[in-house]
């Protein structure tokens, strides 16, 4: 069946350091692909989504690109923030989600 | 952007009782809502579909006579958690989306924190 397998955390990072939280897929045909945020005490949100191969999703700094060819959806960052620290989750359509990384931005 | 709230956020009871857990729309309807369950440091894994008007749909391993579920309005869906035991215990969450489908942006609830005594 359909799967995502996201990058274990926890992630701690310094303040301005480049991010990368690694996401990759299994699934028949072409999905959409998402990552989803969550800050503490909220609920998820999403932080960008791509709906087919070399889409580029982008939002806030954040960047991912759907690659048919890797089967994978990584997230960057080029600079991060003590505000960017939360939990983000990978996931497929049909509501299949990664274990999701937690990151930490330490000032 | 579309709110979902869940109520409560945290509940603790004995083992044995039930627990019923809220999800709205606040701003929009949704015919359609999802319940997940998370366990620490896990996947959030899809329980059932919640359809306003209709009988839920339970993915496959979830006792839908242990998860009660009930969408009476296009703003709330229920899930209750009968006769709970310890092994219940778990953060839950729902969502819903604009437009019905599951291919399409979700807005998620807080989650409710349940454990069971």
């Amino acid at each position: 069946g359909d799967s995502v397998t996201q990058m274990e955390g926890p992630v701690t990072l310094s303040e301005e350091a480049f991010l990368t939280i690694n996401c990759t897929y299994t699934a028949t045909g072409y999905p959409s692909l998402f990552w989803y945020v969550q800050y503490p005490g909220e609920g998820l949100q999403l932080l960008l989504k791509a709906t087919k191969a070399d889409d580029k999703g982008s939002n806030k700094g954040f960047e991912a690109t759907y690659r048919k060819e890797t089967t994978s959806f990584h997230l960057e960052k080029g600079s991060v923030q003590v505000s960017d620290s939360a939990v983000y989750f990978c996931a497929l359509e049909k509501l299949v989600f990664g274990k999701g990384t937690k990151l930490t931005v330490n000032p | 952007g579309a709110v979902v709230s869940q109520h409560p956020s945290r509940v603790i009871c004995k083992s044995g009782t039930s627990v019923k857990i809220e999800c709205r729309s606040l701003d929009f309807q949704a015919t359609t809502m999802f319940w997940y369950r998370q366990f620490p440091k896990q996947s959030l894994m899809l329980m059932a579909t919640s359809n306003e008007g209709s009988k839920a749909t339970y993915e496959q391993g979830v006792e839908k006579d242990k998860f009660l579920i009930n969408h009476a309005s296009l703003t709330l869906s229920t899930l209750t958690v009968t006769s709970a035991h310890p092994e219940d215990s778990s953060f839950y969450i729902c969502s819903a989306n604009l437009y019905g489908g599951i291919d399409n942006e979700q807005f998620f609830g807080p989650g409710t924190r349940l454990t069971v005594l």
